[in-house]
């Protein structure tokens, strides 16, 4: 089973500020099969990023995915009041499917 | 609008079985599979697995094999999750989430609001 370390465990910062945010797997994570989700408090996730870098739909241009192999990011440029949420990854290209233990993004 | 709707709160001792639905509108159901996914209480989330609405088949984490089963209707666009033998460590919201059946493997795009299960004496 591929596992995925998410770095930092909190990111505390302000409005308007970038957040940088990192996926790290255990194993290469071939066909780039990474994606991001939101949670924001209290609610379901959302998906923000397939294929390492492609934005959902309706997903504001501020969010931008990255990476490959076994090193992926996702940026959050200017973040908004409604970022503020927690941010998982996972993998896609082999069973289980397996998620990150997330990243907060609190408030600063 | 393409949307996902669960069943409510259930509460289960230990030992029990629990089935949690998920009907499925906006969409052509069969198109996509449903995947389930749990997130215990402060807890990150944990992929349990995935059935076609199209054929049946499933495909579930080694770690619920035996215990899990995934089925869907499609005379009523809605599928279910059945896992037995509850234990207090199955405590969690259990989501569902589709994902594009002809992309497979694909990331989850939409997602129910999930079910509170809780397992306890």
């Amino acid at each position: 089973e591929i596992v995925l370390t998410q770095s930092p465990g909190t990111l505390s910062l302000s409005p308007g500020e970038r957040a940088t945010l990192s996926c790290r797997a255990s194993q290469s994570v071939t066909s780039r099969h990474l994606a991001w989700y939101q949670q924001r408090s209290g609610q379901a996730p959302r998906l923000l990023i397939y294929g390492a870098s492609n934005r959902a739909k309706g997903i504001p241009d501020r969010f931008s995915g990255s990476g490959s192999g076994t090193d992926f990011t996702l940026t959050i440029n200017r973040l908004e009041p409604e970022d503020f949420a927690v941010y998982h990854c996972q993998q896609y290209h082999s069973s289980p499917g397996t998620f990150g233990q997330g990243t907060r993004v609190e408030i600063k | 609008q393409v949307q996902l709707v669960q069943s409510g709160p259930e509460v289960k001792k230990p030992g029990a079985s629990v089935k949690v639905s998920c009907e499925a509108s906006g969409y052509t159901f069969t198109s996509y599979d449903i995947n389930w996914v749990r997130q215990a209480p402060g807890q990150g989330l944990e992929w349990m697995g995935w059935a076609s609405t199209h054929n049946g088949e499933t495909n579930e984490a080694q770690k619920f094999q035996g215990r899990l089963t995934m089925t869907a209707d499609t005379s009523t666009n809605t599928a279910y999750m059945e896992l037995r033998s509850l234990r207090s460590d199955d405590t969690a919201v259990y989501y569902c989430a589709r994902s594009p059946r002809l992309l497979r493997p694909s990331a989850l795009d939409i997602w129910a609001q999930g079910t509170m299960v809780t397992v306890s004496s």
